[in-house]
């Protein structure tokens, strides 16, 4: 059974900071997908991930997958206050198939 | 449409009572996917959609749960019975694979709340 895991669940940092959330998953795959969620909102797709080495950027935010190490990351450069969400990251084994996702990364970013 | 609509966007109901939650996915969209989300929880999968035909629904959590999609398209997922733990965000995801991925696009939930 595929299994999904982020950490850290919860993250509070300061405007300017950069970090990093990472998601495992249990079995192998090639397809990472990370989503993000506002408060009372649904989810939005920010990046897909299709290949071991595959980077993607937006903004403030980078993703990259490590298919040998079942890794993703999502790194967040000098955050600012409007990237306060969920974060989810989201496996799925076969293509077409169901997405499998992690339980989300809570990031709050204070002034 | 432009996105996937659910309906409704907040249902409450009491224990026992039988629901009715409706998606209509993005047109063109060949596959359907139900998710439910619990508070401070990612979603979890119930049942997916290819077509008309329910591809995987080993989600569903038992088998007062049931989905359809008649015609290919809109959706209606129905609980029987509900229980308080049925409580939760239920949402819709259409997707159009391709370029070998499987984006979901979500609508925006129904609120379930069993009392």
């Amino acid at each position: 059974e595929l299994k999904v895991e982020q950490n850290p669940l919860f993250l509070s940092m300061q405007e300017g900071k950069n970090y990093t959330i990472y998601c495992n998953y249990s079995t192998t795959s090639d397809r990472l997908y990370w989503y993000r969620q506002d408060p009372g909102k649904s989810l939005e797709s920010l990046f897909v991930l299709l290949s071991n080495g595959a980077v993607k950027q937006e903004g403030r935010l980078m993703a990259s997958l490590d298919t040998k190490a079942r890794l993703s990351t999502l790194h967040i450069t000098a955050a600012v206050h409007d990237l306060s969400a969920t974060y989810f990251c989201a496996v799925d084994l076969e293509y077409g198939n169901k997405l499998v996702f992690g339980a989300g990364t809570i990031l709050r970013v204070k002034s | 449409g432009a996105g996937v609509s659910q309906t409704p966007s907040n249902k409450v109901t009491e224990k026992g009572k039988y629901v009715e939650l409706r998606c209509d996915p993005i047109s063109g969209h060949t596959a359907l996917y139900w998710y439910r989300q619990s508070l401070g929880q990612g979603p979890e999968f119930l049942i997916y959609f290819q077509g008309t035909g329910a591809a995987d629904d080993s989600g569903l959590p038992n088998d007062r749960f049931f989905a359809v999609r008649p015609e290919g398209s809109v959706s209606t997922l129905k609980i029987q019975r509900t229980e308080r733990g049925d409580s939760a965000v239920y949402l819709c995801a259409s997707s159009s694979v391709t370029s070998g991925a499987n984006v979901l696009t979500f609508g925006a939930g129904s609120r379930l709340t069993v009392l």
